[in-house]
């Protein structure tokens, strides 16, 4: 199992441009979440998914759209990029109705210029 | 909203010494969660506690969640720069959703 995969790994947008960051698991997870970190800081939920065809927004999900048309893929769209994006985002699974324990992708770093 | 605090914010110590961190809750949680996070990585689970009072031990860390269910520490004994990352406490409250704490950024030096 690869686990939890976001691609890619590093970006730099400009200010207003839009972008896609990719997350998939192969865990056969139904939930899914992404998060940003801002540098030493702990991790702000910005949207989560409980299964296909369901979203719900976080604690942050302003400037974002997710969708979740598998059970494998959760991308998150940001639109209008802006300096307050910069940050490293996280893409994270768990097995349902098993434990709370989180699995997480290695990340995206995106810087907005 | 539940707010998670944790301190110190950051740790600087020798190879070999012993330290602790704490996670304290606005409020009562239903179970809390430790993770251990590298530079470069996401986080890894430590450690999940539900019980009020509850002790439990992972090589040379232990965790302990507090009586009252609104704290939370960590000690690790003899300390190796392998320990080195972000210590962060989540509160397993809210149906499906975690809430992090704001982190314990350790180093330990030779």
């Amino acid at each position: 199992n690869a686990g939890v995969t976001q691609t890619p790994k590093f970006r730099i947008l400009k200010i207003g441009q839009s972008m896609t960051l990719q997350c998939a698991q192969d865990m056969n997870h139904n939930y899914m979440y992404w998060y940003r970190q801002d540098p030493g800081m702990g991790l702000k939920l910005i949207y989560y998914s409980v299964g296909a065809g369901i979203t719900d927004k976080g604690e942050v999900p302003n400037g974002y759209n997710v969708s979740r048309s598998t059970t494998e893929d959760f991308p998150l769209r940001l639109e209008l990029a802006a300096p307050s994006q910069t940050s490293v985002y996280f893409c994270a699974s768990r097995e349902r109705e098993i434990s709370y324990e989180q699995y997480f992708g290695p990340g995206t770093r995106l810087t907005v210029t | 909203t539940q707010l998670l605090e944790q301190s110190p914010q950051f740790l600087s110590i020798q190879e070999g010494e012993n330290l602790t961190v704490y996670c304290n809750s606005s409020s009562v949680f239903s179970s809390l969660q430790w993770y251990r996070q590298e530079p470069g990585e996401g986080p890894v689970l430590l450690v999940t506690v539900v019980t009020g009072g509850e002790v439990k031990k992972l090589k040379r860390l232990t965790f302990q969640f507090g009586d009252a269910r609104k704290d939370s520490s960590l000690h690790i004994t003899a300390a190796q720069p392998g320990d080195t990352g972000l210590y962060l406490c989540a509160l397993t409250g809210g149906g499906n959703k975690l809430t992090f704490g704001t982190g314990t950024q350790l180093k330990v030096e030779l």
